[in-house]
């Protein structure tokens, strides 16, 4: 069975400071990866994927992730974080089940900025 | 172009009763998922619904079951409510072949 481990629940970052988010996974073959984020209140917004090929992807609002598959790893990077990136983010796991995906959710990791 | 919407958005149901829940995919997806989301928790798959039919279904008890109509829309049910069944359900389409998942805002459910 898949499954994903975000290690921090929580993480506090200064404006502007650099940012990396903690995603392994478990899964038997070549896993289909995501990050997605969630604003309270709001539904899931997905930030990038991951599916084959280069793996370093590039996602919408300045976010990276860098697939490493020796480390079973697909960890969320941004350069310089904004006050507007506070939320929670959620790494999944999944692959064609039936013909379509059946996402794993981690249990996610709280952004919080500081000024 | 609507993205995923669902209907309600908070709904305080007590223990014991049943509850529906609406979802309309986003334009053009014909794959319509539910999970649950716990307080804290990343969410977690209740099933799947494609062709008017449940093809996937994750580990929730029969008291959870759905309907997928001819215009892809769907509808979660939830008999008999338990305190724990308190959550955000989300609603996510998709494309049939393995397009990413399009996620509504979610359903509010609190069970007293």
């Amino acid at each position: 069975a898949q499954s994903v481990t975000q290690p921090d629940i929580h993480i506090t970052v200064s404006e502007g400071a650099s940012l990396e988010l903690r995603c392994n996974y478990s899964y038997g073959a070549t896993p289909y990866l995501f990050w997605y984020v969630q604003s309270p209140g709001q539904g899931l917004q997905l930030l990038l994927k991951y599916f084959s090929g280069d793996t370093l992807v590039q996602g919408i609002k300045g976010f990276e992730a860098e697939f490493k598959r020796s480390q079973s790893s697909f960890n969320l990077r941004k350069p310089s974080v904004h006050w507007s990136d506070a939320a929670e983010y959620f790494c999944a796991v999944g692959a064609i089940s039936g013909g379509s995906y059946i996402p794993t959710f981690g249990r996610g990791t709280s952004l919080i900025v500081h000024p | 172009d609507a993205g995923v919407t669902q209907s309600p958005t908070h709904l305080i149901k007590t223990r014991g009763q049943q509850v529906t829940l609406r979802c309309s995919p986003k334009s053009g997806h014909d794959t319509v998922s539910w999970y649950q989301q716990a307080l804290g928790q990343g969410p977690q798959f209740i099933f799947q619904y494609y062709e008017e039919e449940e093809r996937q279904r994750g580990n929730f008890p029969d008291r959870f079951s759905g309907h997928q109509f001819p215009n892809y829309s769907s509808e979660l049910n939830v008999n008999a409510l338990l305190l724990g069944d308190s959550a955000l359900y989300l609603c996510a389409s998709s494309l049939e072949g393995g397009s990413p998942l399009h996620f509504g805002n979610g359903t509010r459910l609190t069970v007293t």
